[in-house]
């Protein structure tokens, strides 16, 4: 019965680098959302995943912001050039369906951009 | 635009009493309210839920509520004990997004 994960734990990272954060959600939820919560702030929605729907992205800040998911399984979450505002814990949660409402969080990727 | 807010950062309360907290939100289509618990270098944890079309609801030590014409959602937790101090975050849903608070960080002193 394994929860959500997210790897790296930790990323230190410089300035205009690229960074690739990856998720893997519950087996057989078919939701799975993107968040990242900056210091002293609440959990920001950037993007969600609904089985082979398109993909909300409503949320994502700028276009050096992607994600990707393959079929129901894992999601990486990939910035380009980052910058030091892109310095934020992300978290990762699924639910069994979009319509569900309970989610359940990885312990999130914390992004240093120096 | 910070659709849901939690405007007391912290919060202490001596073991065995009442912790209560508060959240206020701006958005009428909010259809569903839900708490989530945060322990240190965790993600956040589901605690309890409440729908729009209703007032109340419990579950052991925890009870939420909502005032719909306030646009305020508290959750009450008793008795408060050690374990329950963590950062504490209200969300909201409407559609397929939720909005977050900043969270309350909750202190219990034995």
């Amino acid at each position: 019965g394994a929860g959500v994960s997210q790897s790296p734990s930790n990323k230190v990272t410089e300035k205009g680098k690229d960074v690739e954060l990856r998720c893997d959600p519950i087996s057989g939820h078919t939701a799975l959302y993107w968040y990242r919560q900056s210091l002293g702030q609440g959990l920001e929605f950037l993007i969600y995943f609904q089985g082979n729907s398109a993909p909300d992205k409503s949320g994502l800040p700028s276009d050096r912001f992607s994600a990707e998911r393959t079929g129901e399984s894992v999601s990486t979450l990939t910035i380009q050039r980052t910058q030091q505002e892109d310095s934020a814990v992300y978290l990762c949660a699924s639910s069994l369906t979009v319509l569900t409402y309970e989610q359940y969080f990885g312990p999130g990727t914390r992004l240093t951009v120096t | 635009d910070q659709q849901v807010k939690q405007n007391s950062p912290s919060l202490s309360v001596q073991e065995g009493r009442i912790s209560i907290l508060n959240c206020d939100y701006t958005n009428s289509m909010f259809d569903y309210f839900l708490w989530y618990k945060k322990y240190p270098a965790e993600g956040p944890t589901f605690l309890i839920s409440i729908s729009s079309i209703k007032d109340k609801n419990e579950d052991g030590r925890f009870t939420v509520f909502l005032n719909k014409s306030a646009k305020h959602l508290s959750l009450h937790i008793v008795p408060s004990q050690p374990g329950d101090s963590a950062v504490y975050f209200c969300a909201s849903r409407a559609g397929n997004q939720f909005y977050f608070g900043t969270g309350t960080s909750l202190t219990v002193i034995p």
